[in-house]
């Protein structure tokens, strides 16, 4: 079956402008996960959603960062007033999240460059 | 935040095994280990999961000590294909209650041929 998509799977923007980043998870999946891979770093959480539920939304850098899911389906994660250090690559990622066994399969990622 | 480490990188030679080995000392009770291996410009693929003692699949052998404060990831006979970062991920139940999943710092294995 289709597999985590995400879109654009480039994003340039500059200093100062909003960006929206969007992910569609496996159908049927209710977990729904954004992580941050800077040039050369590790993955860094961001967010999780378990279905209707509201988020924990510590992760996020600033609040500059927002992140939504609409319907328990697809999720835009929302950067404001971009920083150069937001240039990054962002993957969502879905899971079953019925147990404790939620692995977690990942789209390709956005790679976002702020000039 | 609990602090997941590895080994920053290894190198093999095609046809041996390979161990990685996961640091996890904030593990929660009930969570899982995962091992994902991460080609360049690419998400993060699904290698192998377990809880506790040993779990193996088509690809690789995870061992898990009874404290489950490591983990080590093994892949018999590797081919220069093998070539990635491997990261373990656990699952760290903070103060506030709710989940936060920390990656490893992630293992660059460089298989020679």
């Amino acid at each position: 079956g289709a597999g985590v998509s995400q879109s654009p799977s480039n994003k340039v923007t500059e200093k100062g402008k909003d960006v929206e980043l969007r992910c569609d998870p496996i159908s049927g999946h209710t977990a729904l996960y954004w992580y941050r891979q800077s040039l050369g770093q590790g993955l860094e959480f961001l967010i999780y959603f378990q279905g209707n539920s509201a988020p924990d939304k510590s992760g996020l850098p600033s609040d500059r960062f927002s992140a939504e899911r609409t319907g328990g389906s697809v999720s835009t994660l929302t950067i404001q007033r971009t920083q150069q250090e937001d240039s990054a690559v962002y993957l969502c990622a879905s899971s079953h999240r019925t147990s404790w066994t939620d692995t977690q399969y990942f789209g390709p990622g956005t790679r976002l460059t702020v000039l | 935040l609990a602090k997941t480490t590895q080994p920053i990188s290894m190198d093999s030679y095609e046809g041996q095994e390979v161990n990685i080995t996961c640091s996890h000392n904030n593990i929660a009770t009930n969570d899982y280990i995962t091992w994902y291996q991460q080609f360049p410009s690419q998400g993060p693929r699904f290698i192998i999961q377990g809880y506790k003692t040993k779990v193996t699949n088509e690809v690789a052998s995870l061992f898990i000590p009874a404290d489950r404060k490591s983990s080590t990831l093994s892949l018999p006979r590797v081919s220069l294909s093998d070539t990635a970062v491997y990261y373990c991920l656990v699952g760290d139940l903070g103060t506030s209650g709710t989940y936060k999943y920390i990656f490893g710092t992630g293992t660059r294995l460089k298989v020679l041929a």
